[in-house]
């Protein structure tokens, strides 16, 4: 089975610093990996993925991930934090063997401080 | 394209009832996933249908089910409602071919049990 762990609940960044969010996962067979962004009231969108390839993936609003396989880890970045990357976010990893099941960590919540 | 549709947004029930939720996956997508998202529980696999077949289901009680459409648009059904089934419910879509893993969510119907 697979498992998703997000290194701290609560984060917290001035405008402008870098955004750093922890991601683990565990699983047996090659993952493939997601992070997810949620504004309140709403539904998850789609920020990056990683599949298969290059290691180093690039998403929406700035963001961009990199896949460790020996760390198996799929930390999320952006340079510079902006007040609207205020939310909460979402690791999740997918294996072909159970496709269409995300198994998501606890979330992150990411405040940005004026 | 158009995204993945959920009705209804809000609904409130009372302990012992049923309701029905419904999902319009985005045009093209085969699979179709639920998850109830709770502040306790965090977001949690309900189940999953590719081509109107139950691929994946998670660790829900039977009160839980669902069911795909040829169109490819879903319906769950919780029946006997308990307070506990409070929760924001999401639908998710995605090719579900081999390397599409990546899944698109709805809004979320909120759901209040009294």
């Amino acid at each position: 089975a697979q498992s998703v762990t997000q290194l701290g609940s609560h984060v917290s960044v001035s405008e402008g610093a870098l955004v750093l969010l922890r991601c683990n996962y565990s699983s047996s067979v090659p993952p493939y990996l997601f992070w997810y962004v949620q504004y309140p009231n709403q539904g998850l969108q789609l920020l990056l993925k990683y599949t298969t390839g290059a290691t180093l993936v690039k998403g929406i609003n700035g963001f961009e991930a990199e896949f460790k396989k020996s760390e198996t880890s799929f930390h999320l970045t952006k340079p510079s934090a902006h007040m609207s990357d205020a939310a909460e976010y979402f690791c999740a990893v997918i294996v072909n063997t159970n496709a269409g099941k995300s198994t998501f960590g606890d979330g992150t919540t990411l405040t940005v401080k004026p | 394209k158009a995204g993945v549709t959920q009705t209804p947004r809000y609904l409130i029930k009372t302990r012992g009832q049923q309701v029905t939720l419904s999902c319009s996956p985005i045009s093209g997508h085969r699979s179709v996933s639920w998850y109830q998202q709770t502040p306790g529980q965090g977001l949690q696999f309900l189940f999953e249908y590719f081509s109107e077949t139950q691929r994946n289901k998670g660790n829900f009680p039977g009160r839980f089910s669902g069911r795909q459409f040829s169109n490819s648009r879903s319906e769950m059904n919780v029946s006997t409602l308990e307070l506990g089934d409070s929760a924001l419910y999401l639908c998710a879509s995605s090719l579900g071919a081999s390397g599409s893993y990546e899944q698109y969510f709805g809004p979320g119907t909120r759901l209040t049990v009294t």
